[in-house]
């Protein structure tokens, strides 16, 4: 079965730091693009990073500089580390995957994120 | 960063009744990467539509994407009682970001 599994969250004081894990099975996380999506109490969807086959990273502008993805091929896991956590960083996180489709020399094609996690919940607050 | 604009920001309509939810770019999507994704409370997103206009695995037909460049369309064309949700869009060919989302709520 495919499927996601988050894990890692809590309650954290303001400038703490905390790290997330998203174990994956059924697929391999590092043929795939992997992706943290979070969600503040009563609010939208936000992107946060992704991670893609080849390991390129990218983050939104809220996290840049405080948050880093990773992943371990051999675990088949993906991580979010979060440093200097802020009151607006509490939310839901969810991990999500969509696959990578390859026509060679480099070129990729993209499909939407298929497979989310339940989420797990992050609470920044003294 | 592109900046996507959901509207209407509520949709109220009846069962059996066609839904046009739309979403707009601040600038062009590259290759079509635009995803609409589905969400009910207490529960994560659900993919609907890839590229604009592809369904996903099991999703059912009453549900269709259209649109290119900054301008893009999830038509729902005859509401069942468990569409009713909220839907956003999401761009992920330069970076992702996701739109604010629409409601569809029973009327």
């Amino acid at each position: 079965e495919v499927q996601l599994v988050e894990s890692g969250g809590g309650l954290v004081q303001p400038g703490g730091s905390l790290r997330l894990s998203c174990a994956a099975s059924g697929f391999t996380v590092s043929s795939n693009y992997m992706s943290w999506v979070r969600q503040a109490p009563g609010k939208g969807l936000e992107w946060v990073s992704v991670i893609y086959s080849g390991g390129s990273t990218y983050y939104a502008d809220s996290v840049k500089g405080r948050f880093t993805i990773s992943r371990h091929n051999s675990k088949n896991t993906l991580y979010l580390q979060m440093n200097s956590l802020r009151a607006e960083d509490t939310a839901v996180y969810y991990c999500a995957s969509g696959r990578e489709y390859s026509y060679g020399r480099g070129a990729y094609y993209y499909y939407g994120m298929d497979v989310w996690g339940q989420g797990t919940t992050v609470t920044v607050s003294s | 960063e592109i900046v996507l604009t959901q509207s209407p920001g509520t949709l109220s309509l009846s069962p059996g009744e066609r839904a046009t939810l739309s979403c707009r770019a601040s600038q062009s999507v590259s290759s079509s990467y635009l995803a609409w994704y589905q969400q009910k409370p207490g529960q994560a997103p659900r993919l609907l539509i890839y590229g604009a206009s592809s369904r996903a695995t099991g999703i059912p037909d009453r549900f269709s994407g259209s649109g290119s460049g900054t301008d893009f369309t999830l038509t729902i064309s005859r509401l069942e009682p468990e569409d009713f949700a909220v839907y956003y869009c999401q761009q992920y060919g330069s970076s992702h970001t996701f739109g604010g989302g629409t409601k569809v709520e029973i009327k």
